[in-house]
């Protein structure tokens, strides 16, 4: 079967780092995707890993692993508007999207 | 009209009432998207079209249906409302099918 896993909530601290973790088990893979989610708001594309490693994007950073079938977010210097829903998704042999739940953060000042 | 929007924005429906929900871009996208979120689960796809003329089934596309008759629109269509299709439905494009997809704004279903 699919299965994606995320964190359902995190909380963090204004300013601080937060790493956000996703693991996946799926039918092929053809690549991994970030989307950020405010309540009451669409998805918006953040980030896209394909290749293992580090991509690195302002303040936003996406790792991925194939191996392992991990993947994590990396948010630098917390903002209030971070507050939000972060989303993994696997495009996959299908190159359908399967989605993980998504992991809620929260930012406290 | 920049992006892709939907119509309605929310909508209550009574059970067995048949609704449209419309999507529309102007980006000259091939690939279009119908999902539905819920609370506590993931995205879920509905229908697709990798291009016009072309759609096909998703995950949970019981109960709906959709045409794609040119580039900009892709309708969804409940021909017969249920409660439990109450949701949140998203509609998104794409350039292609491995493409980022982008998403419209949501429209909030609720059947009574």
């Amino acid at each position: 079967g699919q299965n994606i896993d995320q964190p359902t909530e995190m909380t963090a601290t204004e300013g601080a780092i937060v790493q956000i973790n996703c693991t996946y088990q799926t039918s092929g893979f053809n690549g991994l995707f970030w989307y950020q989610q405010h309540a009451g708001e669409a998805p918006t594309f953040l980030s896209y890993n394909v290749l293992d490693g580090l991509e690195e994007k302002g303040r936003f950073s996406s790792f991925l692993s194939r191996s392992k079938g991990y993947s994590y977010l990396l948010l630098k210097e917390l903002q209030m508007k971070d507050s939000a829903s972060y989303l993994c998704a696997i495009l996959d042999s299908n190159y359908q999207l399967i989605w993980g739940a998504g992991t809620k953060l929260i930012i406290k000042p | 009209i920049a992006g892709i929007t939907q119509a309605p924005t929310s909508q209550i429906l009574a059970a067995g009432r048949r609704m449209t929900l419309r999507c529309t871009q102007d980006m000259r996208h091939n690939a279009m998207y119908w999902y539905r979120q819920d609370l506590g689960l993931g995205l879920r796809l509905i229908h697709y079209s990798n291009t016009a003329g072309t759609t096909g089934k998703g995950e949970v596309p019981d109960g709906y249906s959709v045409s794609r008759a040119n580039t900009d629109d892709f309708p969804l269509t409940l021909a017969s409302a249920v409660p439990s299709q109450t949701s949140v439905y998203f509609c998104a494009s794409a350039s292609g099918s491995t493409d980022t997809q982008y998403f419209g704004p949501g429209t909030r279903l609720t059947v009574l």
